[in-house]
């Protein structure tokens, strides 16, 4: 049972490139969340998902596209990356009925 | 808009000693209130979480208070070890509004 795993760990990307964060969890959770950290910002909710085919916007969604496809993976798409999205981004999941919230390890991301 | 204001940034307790974190909410319609642990390099974890029905909740030494009135709630962390040294998040939740997260405080607890 490994939780929730992010793919990759680090990233580094030039302004302009595209990525795709991959969020996994093992749990059957039917919730999940796209959040980003920055120095004395806290955690800001970039999307999120209520089940499988779903997606929601959150505080900050732009800049940042969401898919899920499958009910295991959340995926979170930059289309055109900024020095501005450079950030930890950490992906969450619950189960409905519960509302603890289970976080991945994050996704350092650099964009230079 | 700041819908939950977390207070202070940093934190420096002694060993043994108390350590307090407090935050304040606007949005009466929150009915979770949760505190998560950060250690360096990690996600964050659920410490404690409280509902506005009861005003208090204890788990060994971690406390929640909550003040309904005037729409605060605090955590306290009784004989602060080295080990908590962390970072704390408050957050509040309602039932068509996702978690929403403070800022965050910094504790430090030296030796």
């Amino acid at each position: 049972n490994a939780g929730v795993t992010q793919t990759p760990k680090f990233r580094v990307l030039k302004t302009g490139q595209s990525m795709t964060l991959l969020c996994a969890q093992d749990m059957n959770h039917e919730y999940m969340y796209w959040y980003r950290q920055d120095p004395g910002m806290g955690l800001r909710l970039i999307h999120y998902s209520v089940g499988e085919g779903t997606t929601a916007k959150g505080e900050v969604p732009d800049g940042y596209n969401v898919s899920r496809l499958k009910k295991q993976n959340f995926l979170l798409g930059l289309e055109s990356a900024a020095p501005s999205q450079t950030s930890v981004y950490f992906c969450a999941s619950r189960t409905s009925g519960v509302e603890t919230q289970y976080f991945g390890p994050g996704t350092r991301l650099l964009v230079l | 808009q700041q819908q939950v204001k977390q207070s202070p940034q940093s934190l420096i307790v002694q060993k043994g000693g108390i350590s307090i974190i407090n935050c304040a909410y606007e949005n009466t319609a929150f009915d979770y209130f949760p505190w998560y642990q950060q250690f360096p390099g990690k996600g964050p974890a659920l410490l404690i979480a409280i509902r506005p029905d009861v005003s208090e909740k204890k788990e060994g030494r971690f406390t929640i208070s909550f003040n309904k009135s005037a729409k605060q709630f605090s955590l306290h962390i009784m004989d602060s070890q080295p080990g908590d040294s962390a970072t704390y998040f408050c957050a509040a939740s309602g039932r068509n509004t996702p978690l929403v997260f403070g800022k965050g405080t910094r504790l430090s607890v030296i030796a």
